[in-house]
């Protein structure tokens, strides 16, 4: 079956330190990926994207990777600071460009 | 500009009953979705329209209906409420089917009692 994969439990990291968060998937060959951020109570919001053809995307302390070789696509959050505290989530387009959704990972930043 | 509105923003519905979520979004976007959201879940696709007039069934439609009248609005309809349909549902649209970014309304946090 078709899955995406981000990690469930809770990612602690302190102020200043880099937060990585993995997406997996199988059985899927996206034309992209891509990653959102969602506060509680509130819809998500759309950070980044990166194509098939793409190793790499940056934007300000945000860069995100994707291999479509391991099917894994990470999502980096450099120099933490505690207002980056949310869930993040990814996103893929399948073949009809509807988005597939990870359940998401949520990112606590300690000061 | 206000972006994707949703009302209300929270109900409780007793199982059996109708219900009519309303969407509306002023960015002239021409495709939008509905989503519902559950815990441990990723987003579920209900339904989208690529277009005003055209509309289409995603992931979990069943329970569910959509109407798309205009550009600017999309309601979607529970007809007889059951409580599996206890859920947040989120609106979203974007410029294009398929285009890059979805913007996400408010959501609306539904109990089916």
């Amino acid at each position: 079956s078709q899955k995406i994969e981000q990690n469930s439990e809770a990612l602690n990291i302190q102020e200043g330190k880099t937060a990585t968060l993995t997406c997996n998937y199988t059985n899927y060959s996206p034309a992209y990926l891509q990653w959102y951020r969602q506060d509680p109570g509130r819809g998500p919001v759309f950070l980044l994207l990166i194509r098939e053809n793409e190793k790499e995307k940056r934007k300000e302390r945000l860069k995100v990777t994707f291999d479509t070789t391991l099917k894994q696509s990470l999502f980096h959050i450099t120099a933490s600071q505690p207002a980056d505290s949310a869930t993040y989530l990814c996103a893929l387009a399948d073949s009809n460009y509807q988005l597939i959704w990870g359940a998401g990972t949520k990112l606590i930043i300690k000061p | 500009t206000a972006g994707i509105t949703q009302a209300p923003t929270s109900q409780i519905l007793a199982a059996g009953r109708s219900m009519t979520l309303r969407c509306t979004q002023d960015m002239r976007h021409n495709a939008m979705y509905w989503y519902r959201q559950d815990l441990g879940l990723g987003l579920r696709l209900i339904h989208y329209s690529n277009t005003a007039g055209t509309t289409g069934k995603g992931e979990v439609p069943d329970g569910y209906s959509v109407s798309r009248a205009n550009t600017d609005d999309f309601p979607l309809t529970l007809a007889s409420a059951v409580p599996s349909q206890t859920s947040v549902y989120f609106c979203a649209s974007s410029e294009i089917h398929g285009s890059d970014t979805q913007y996400f309304g408010p959501g609306t946090r539904l109990t089916v009692l």
